[in-house]
């Protein structure tokens, strides 16, 4: 089974803080994916990385960066904090191909006040 | 701009029926199409992935895909209480090289006792 974790379930920041989201997954699986998901928007891609030290922005990567240091590790990096970024975040992995099915972590429920 | 499109319902149907969820989508050379379900406050599980035209069976769902008309559904035979959540369509981009997905909003599938 595939096993993608996120290093919290529930978050509560503070506006300007740095904050640090952690994904692992454990199937070797190339890609990594962050998204956010909100109501009424849907899920919507912030970073995407296809190898170790690569990264492509998603739709929405104001405000964020990331890290993969490791093929099973994908950090989500908030430089500093907002309101706006009060959301559920989703990291996901699938194989190169041919098939891209994405797998999700748990989720990160993210609270910015 | 790429889009995938799904009716946001609530799609509400009674205990044992069919649910029919429905799904286009604009780009022409999408060839991988996947279903995830997403139980409130939860992350999204996929369900079914379906690559060529026709029917796809796995338990009590058919995935179905007409490449021609752009359009991927599901079928949920016997539905029960416990399907009660949210259905995302999701499909790959341009081939997917990099295996990114574009989501749909999702339908919210409600099954009534």
């Amino acid at each position: 089974d595939v096993k993608v974790t996120q290093s919290s379930r529930y978050l509560v920041k503070r506006t300007g803080e740095k904050v640090f989201l952690e994904c692992v997954q454990d199937m070797d699986h190339e890609n990594m994916f962050w998204y956010r998901q909100d109501p009424g928007l849907g899920l919507r891609l912030i970073y995407f990385s296809y190898d170790v030290k690569m990264k492509e922005k998603g739709d929405i990567p104001e405000g964020y960066s990331v890290s993969r240091e490791k093929k099973e590790r994908f950090s989500l990096i908030l430089e500093s904090a907002s309101t706006n970024q009060t959301s559920m975040y989703l990291c996901a992995s699938s194989l190169a191909g041919p098939s891209y099915e994405q797998y999700f972590g748990p989720g990160t429920r993210l609270t910015v006040t | 701009q790429k889009e995938v499109e799904q009716n946001s319902g609530p799609l509400s149907v009674p205990e044992g029926a069919i649910a029919s969820l429905n799904c286009t989508y604009s780009d022409r050379g999408s060839q991988s199409f996947f279903w995830y379900r997403q139980y409130s406050g939860k992350s999204p599980e996929l369900i079914m992935s379906i690559y060529s035209n026709g029917d796809k069976e796995d338990g009590r769902f058919t995935a179905q895909l007409n490449k021609a008309s752009q359009y991927v559904s599901l079928l949920i035979r016997d539905s029960q209480p416990s399907d009660s959540a949210t259905y995302l369509c999701a499909v790959n981009i341009d081939g997917g090289s990099q295996g990114n997905l574009i989501f749909g909003k999702g339908t919210k599938l409600s099954v009534k006792p």
